[in-house]
């Protein structure tokens, strides 16, 4: 069974950084591409970012580029996302997703919220 | 490439038959998606490539569509149906842009 579980989510300041982490298990991790979707609560989602098996290929919505980074660690079956210089509008809940068939997000973990206030 | 969802909200007996639509803003051929959420859950992709049920979907989920034109309906709603239904793009990316959603909910 696909499990993906986030964790690292929280409270932060405008200007801050956060790293959230998503461990992978059920799956071959290193064979598949991965992406981080957000969601506003109450509102709709946001494809953030994706990356291919070996990190050769990484892909941002023009809102988060240049302030996170995807990356993985396929040793650790784990995926990431460093935010930094977030902003308030960044305020979500963070799923991570296995990409599937036309690297549609086939299998997606709870989620991680993160704050971004003052 | 934007995506519009009509509409918003969709208020449904259960054993109805619905349909909801998603315009794209420009040509996407067949490359769309549909996601069903649950409140509190996360996302489940229903539907690829415009019309093929995902696994493990039932078949009283229905779509299609192409160009700029898509069409998701659920004859027979059951209780369980009652989400917010996304669709999302993938030709023309990044981004993979969703729409904003209708949401199913009980009359």
């Amino acid at each position: 069974e696909v499990q993906l579980v986030e964790s690292g989510g929280g409270f932060v300041q405008p200007g801050g950084s956060l790293r959230l982490s998503c461990v992978a298990s059920g799956f071959p991790f290193s064979s598949y591409w991965m992406s981080w979707v957000r969601q506003v609560p109450g509102k709709g989602l946001e494809w953030v970012a994706n990356i291919n098996h070996d990190e050769t290929e990484k892909y941002y919505v023009d809102s988060v580029k240049g302030r996170f980074t995807i990356s993985r660690d396929n040793a650790k079956n784990s995926l990431y996302l460093q935010m930094d210089s977030l902003r308030v509008d960044d305020t979500a809940v963070y799923f991570c997703a296995k990409c599937e068939y036309q690297l549609l997000e086939n299998s997606w973990g709870q989620g991680a919220l993160v704050t971004v206030s003052s | 490439v934007v995506l519009t969802q009509s509409p918003v909200i969709l208020s449904v007996s259960p054993g109805e038959r619905v349909t909801l639509s998603c315009r794209a803003s420009q040509s996407i051929s067949n490359n769309l998606a549909w996601y069903q959420q649950k409140p509190g859950q996360s996302p489940r992709l229903l539907i690829y490539d415009a019309s093929t049920r995902a696994s493990g979907v039932p078949d009283r989920f229905s779509a299609s569509g192409s160009g700029t034109e898509f069409a998701l309906s659920i004859s027979g709603l059951q209780s369980e149906d009652f989400a917010v239904y996304y669709c999302q793009q993938y030709l023309r990316w990044p981004p993979r842009t969703f729409g904003q959603g209708t949401k199913v909910d009980m009359k």
